[in-house]
């Protein structure tokens, strides 16, 4: 079967560095994705990784080991505005995107 | 405003109704995926089409629902003899061709059904 596993909730405190982990067991991979939801709202795309290693865009980066089937969504300078869920999605092998329940992420002052 | 739309944004309806969704992709994306959310949960892929070939459908999807775009660009998704456990966000995302390609996401269709 397929499985995406990440925390169900976190919590941090602004100005913070928090880092979120994504495992997942897919039938094949061709990329992974980490999107961020507000509550009530849509997922909106921040990262996609393919190749191992680390990707940064300015306070968000995402890191990729496909031997360890593992991705982590690191968050910096965390802003109040940051809390929300973030959800690891991987594209398997027909190109379809497999969900993770997403992780809560709750910013204290 | 060029993003991915959808109507409506909620609909309460009775158990055993019928009720149809509408979602205008970004113009120029080919691709259209339809997901189904509940709270806390990820997105539930449903159904995607290339143009308007509908080319997978999941296979936990009841034959209670259907979905159509039929000149390839907006796209329908209606569900026959809503049960309560249809009660979720509907979602609606474009892309463009390769499947690596982001998914730009709609605000969602809100269903509760009573």
């Amino acid at each position: 079967g397929q499985n995406i596993d990440q925390p169900t909730e976190m919590t941090a405190t602004e100005g913070a560095i928090v880092q979120i982990n994504c495992t997942y067991q897919t039938s094949g991979f061709n990329g992974l994705f980490w999107y961020q939801q507000h509550a009530g709202e849509a997922p909106t795309f921040l990262s996609y990784n393919v190749l191992d290693g680390l990707e940064e865009k300015g306070r968000f980066s995402s890191f990729l080991s496909r031997s360890k089937g593992y991705s982590y969504l690191l968050l910096k300078e965390l802003q109040m505005k940051d809390s929300a869920s973030y959800l690891c999605a991987v594209l398997d092998s027909n190109y379809q995107l497999i969900w993770g329940a997403g992780t809560k992420l709750i910013i204290k002052p | 405003d060029t993003g991915v739309s959808q109507n409506p944004r909620h609909k309460i309806t009775k158990r055993g109704q019928n009720v149809t969704f509408r979602c205008d992709p970004i113009s120029e994306h080919n691709r259209l995926y339809w997901y189904r959310q509940t709270l806390g949960q990820g997105p539930e892929f449903l159904t995607y089409f290339q143009n308007e070939a509908q080319l997978e459908k999941s296979r936990l999807l009841s034959d209670r629902f259907s979905a159509e775009r039929p000149k390839g660009s907006f796209s329908t998704l209606e569900i026959q003899r809503t049960e309560q456990g249809d009660s979720a966000m509907y979602l609606c995302a474009s892309s463009l061709d390769a499947g690596f390609n982001e998914q730009y996401f709609g605000p969602g269709t809100r269903l509760t059904v009573t």
